[in-house]
């Protein structure tokens, strides 16, 4: 079944720029979505179709899935960081193939 | 305001059997795709299960498949997992959530927030 990587922690100082990736094989051929999870929360969809945001979500947040690492690798973006951005984040895939549902391990964004 | 609240989830003895509801508010029920989507205790997301918006068309995980039922309701805006042969990997917080319509990209733009399934041995 397919897999989706992501690191387990990633840290930023607050007004800076945080990248989370998310990997995976052929990853530029699928949307990628991600989402925002806050301790004792549901989760919260903050990009879909690699690069779109809900409506409510900041525009700090932007989503990308355009080739990098040779079409393997999209990338969460989350601009001018704040206090309140330190959550789980995960990314989701669905593999139009075998009609399943694929979420990334996971990822906690720190705010040092 | 869209709201998704579901219920039924507690204790259940392993091979037990344990039915989840979910009650839809706040928008066309009937014309969104549904689906299941659990969290066990400290680790990340899995997906469950999906229904259409007709309830036609169902998907289970290979984890869940031949224990779990996904049906819907659209008469009572509910959704529902009837759950069987429970085992303690499925113990977890069982999250309804709603595909996004804008796009046919299986995202999930609503979400509840979760029961929680405890399966003793």
């Amino acid at each position: 079944s397919y897999v989706l990587t992501q690191p387990p922690s990633v840290s930023v100082a607050p007004g800076q720029t945080a990248t989370i990736p998310c990997g995976g094989t052929n990853l530029g051929s699928k949307s990628v979505h991600w989402y925002q999870q806050k301790p004792g929360q549901a989760p919260v969809l903050v990009i879909y179709y690699d690069s779109d945001r809900p409506s409510g979500i900041p525009e700090r947040f932007s989503g990308s899935n355009s080739g990098s690492n040779s079409g393997n690798t999209a990338t969460l973006t989350i601009s001018r960081v704040e206090d309140g951005d330190e959550a789980d984040y995960f990314c989701q895939v669905w593999d139009s193939t075998t009609d399943d549902i694929v979420f990334g391990g996971g990822t906690k964004l720190t705010v040092l | 305001e869209v709201q998704l609240v579901e219920s039924g989830g507690g204790l259940v003895q392993s091979g037990g059997s344990l039915r989840l509801s979910c009650a839809a508010s706040g928008f066309p029920f009937s014309t969104f795709d549904m689906h299941w989507v659990r969290q066990a205790p400290g680790k990340g997301l899995e997906y469950v299960s999906s229904i259409t918006s007709d309830g036609g068309g169902t998907v289970y995980a290979k984890s869940v498949k031949g224990r779990f039922i996904i049906s819907r309701d659209n008469s009572k805006n509910t959704l529902y997992l009837q759950m069987g042969s429970l085992r303690a990997e499925d113990m977890a917080v069982y999250y309804c959530a709603r595909e996004i319509a804008v796009v046919p990209v299986k995202a999930f733009d609503c979400w509840g927030r979760g029961t929680l399934v405890t399966v003793s041995s």
